[in-house]
């Protein structure tokens, strides 16, 4: 069984850059969450879907941060223009009606 | 808001037992999960308590009292590979709230 896959799994790049992430949840599941994780912060939540619809986006920083779930094995997680102070790691994971929740690889994203 | 409290660190010896804490103060309960994360990987499932006392899985255990806002992981026979961070997550209404986690060392 495939779990959370998570692309691409390192990404640096420069200030101002947009920065796009991919997750594709495990088969089945139906809710989706996107997580950010600091040394400073932990591991926080920053958005999650339930059947594809965004349920809770009060973690998004700000406007430069978007998401989005075409349909069940798709999301993707936007930062436009990306600082410095993105950098982090982000985790995808996905769950059945709001069971377990398995996490992805993550993605350490460096913004130069 | 929500406040998930766990010590940040400590060291066990090899075949020793050690106590994570965990205390919470949120709005609203369904449970409490604890997660194991080894550097530079994703966080991996242990262990979900939804009521009152201990369930014991191997050679890992957790606790729960919701009346004191409180559980505790029990690593039993440590090992070198238990070295990691544990979290703790309550599981709010369709979310999960983690604290920072408790990084666990263990020596020879």
């Amino acid at each position: 069984d495939a779990g959370v896959i998570q692309s691409p799994r390192h990404e640096v790049t420069e200030m101002g850059q947009e920065v796009t992430l991919r997750c594709k949840p495990i088969s089945g599941h139906n809710s989706l969450f996107w997580y950010r994780q600091t040394m400073m912060r932990g591991l926080e939540l920053l958005i999650y879907f339930n059947n594809n619809v965004p349920i809770d986006d009060s973690g998004m920083p700000e406007d430069r941060f978007s998401a989005k779930m075409p349909n069940a094995s798709f999301s993707t997680l936007k930062i436009q223009p990306s600082e410095p102070r993105d950098s982090a790691v982000y985790f995808c994971a996905s769950s059945a009606g709001g069971d377990t929740q398995y996490f992805g690889p993550g993605t350490r994203l460096t913004v130069l | 808001g929500q406040n998930i409290d766990q010590p940040t660190e400590m060291t066990a010896t090899e075949g020793a037992i050690v106590q994570i804490n965990c205390t919470y103060q949120t709005s609203g309960f369904n449970g409490l999960f604890w997660y194991q994360q080894h550097a530079g990987e994703a966080p991996t499932f242990l262990s979900y308590n939804v009521l009152d006392g201990l369930e014991e899985k191997g050679r890992f255990s957790s606790f729960l009292s919701r009346s004191k806002g409180y559980s505790y992981l029990l690593l039993k026979e440590l090992q070198m590979k238990d070295s990691a961070s544990y979290l703790c997550a309550v599981m709010l209404p369709n979310r999960l709230a983690f604290g920072k986690g408790n990084q666990v060392v263990v020596i020879p």
